[in-house]
């Protein structure tokens, strides 16, 4: 299973947009990275799924470059109501077990 | 749509004491996880269902902690007898059987004390 790392803690201001990057070196060829995003005292929540090049919702962009062992999850003008911990995950598609591995995240604080 | 319910909200017991913890996935979602996560970490994994059938319980307790699907609905997880470090937030997670998306659906979860 691919090992991620991302950074404990990053802070913003309103309105800026939010870059977190993830690595994870030894991804598989057939892993997808996810985001989840988690506010206190809720369960985690979907963000975005990505295999590789750009994927965009209504939320957030997710950018995959061509080697695939790092990612970014961009916020775009982040409000204080974005203050969570994100996570990063990549998942393996074997059938039913879709697990998903949590690391510990990154803390993002949206300052005023 | 309803989204996943779990109960009790908050459980506060002495340890060896016995604890159960109930959850109600979203309709129609076959796989059901529990996930137990400790202050300051991610979630952690303990048991995955497919329908009423384990798919993977490799990291519970199973001396402790035990867990089931009755009629591939509702799911129980139980701590028998509770230990100091079982205090945790206990969260259930549903989700669709085969899907394009990694996307699993979180309940509000439940926060064990354990004193």
């Amino acid at each position: 299973l691919a090992k991620t790392t991302q950074p404990i803690s990053m802070d913003s201001y309103e309105g800026q947009e939010v870059n977190i990057t993830c690595s994870h070196n030894n991804i598989a060829t057939n892993d997808y990275i996810t985001w989840y995003q988690q506010f206190p005292s809720q369960g985690p929540r979907f963000i975005i799924q990505g295999y590789k090049t750009k994927v965009t919702n209504e939320v957030a962009s997710l950018f995959i470059p061509a080697d695939r062992k790092s990612s970014t999850l961009s916020l775009p003008r982040v409000s204080l109501s974005d203050t969570a911990v994100y996570y990063c995950l990549v998942v393996i598609p074997s059938g039913s077990a879709r697990q998903l591995t949590f690391g510990s995240g990154t803390q993002l604080t949206v300052l005023p | 749509e309803a989204g996943v319910a779990q109960s009790p909200r908050y459980k506060i017991i002495e340890k060896r004491q016995s604890v159960a913890f109930w959850c109600n996935p979203i309709s129609g979602h076959a796989t059901l996880y529990w996930y137990q996560q400790i202050l300051g970490q991610g979630p952690k994994l303990l048991i995955q269902f497919q329908n009423n059938g384990v798919v993977d319980d490799s990291q519970l307790p199973k001396d402790r902690f035990s867990a089931e699907r009755l009629k591939g609905v509702d799911s129980t997880l139980k701590i028998q007898p509770a230990k100091l470090e079982d205090s945790a937030v206990y969260l259930c997670a549903s989700s669709l059987a085969f899907s394009g998306r990694f996307e699993q659906f979180f309940g509000p979860g439940t926060r064990l004390t354990v004193l």
